[in-house]
């Protein structure tokens, strides 16, 4: 499986977009880009995936570069909930054809302040 | 509720005890796997489940034993742990890949087990 990197940590303005980077470089054809957060404690929740397309649901925006090398996930409008550590993954997840797993690295912690 | 449900939420227990972890999911998943989160430290994947078959052992102390009855159930049985087994352990359950689909992780909200 591919790995990411990312920075350690990064502070964002409540109100303002947060725009996280994940660097994948050796990311393969058949792999996803998936982000994650953890909230302290908690068990990680998904937020959104994409392959090559750029993806928008209820949470999140994730930006992938035209050679797959990066993405960026955007929350348009951080709260003091979306402190968090940020997690991006690359995979083919997981399932009956495919038991891919899912490896986290350390993530981005990102600090919402008000 | 994400779905996916660990038991209990806290565990402390001596390093003679056995106890167990359980984790249910009903959400038709077919994977299930245990991940290891100890303090300031990354997720780490200990065993992957596939249709009740263990796929994956990722070289984890036998005194971490786990079983799989159906592709709802998953337990963690622990036996004669080390302080340092102390950690958060999460669940997660996927969903098969699809040619058009991939589909993530749903996590429980773990258990924080505490060895004394």
């Amino acid at each position: 499986d591919a790995k990411t990197t990312q920075p350690p940590s990064m502070d964002c303005a409540e109100g303002r977009a947060a725009n996280l980077p994940c660097n994948h470089s050796t990311i393969s054809g058949n792999e996803y880009v998936y982000w994650y957060r953890q909230i302290h404690s908690q068990g990680p929740q998904y937020i959104i995936h994409g392959l090559k397309n750029n993806e928008t649901n209820e949470m999140a925006s994730l930006i992938i570069t035209e050679d797959r090398k990066s993405s960026t996930l955007i929350l348009p409008h951080a709260t003091l909930r979306d402190t968090a550590v940020y997690y991006c993954i690359v995979g083919r997840g997981g399932g009956s054809s495919n038991t891919g797993k899912l490896i986290f690295g350390q993530g981005t912690t990102l600090q919402v302040k008000p | 509720e994400t779905g996916v449900t660990q038991t209990p939420r806290h565990l402390v227990m001596g390093m003679t005890n056995k106890k167990s972890l359980k984790c249910e999911q009903h959400l038709g998943h077919n994977a299930m796997y245990w991940y290891k989160q100890s303090a300031k430290k990354p997720l780490e994947l200990m065993f992957v489940y596939n249709f009740k078959e263990q796929t994956e052992n990722n070289s984890v102390p036998s005194r971490f034993s786990p079983e799989c009855p159906n592709s709802s159930h998953l337990f963690l049985h622990l036996h004669t742990l080390q302080p340092e087994d102390s950690a958060l352990y999460l669940c997660a359950s996927s969903q098969g890949v699809s040619q058009d689909r991939n589909y993530g992780y749903t996590f429980g909200s773990g258990t924080r087990l505490t060895v004394v």
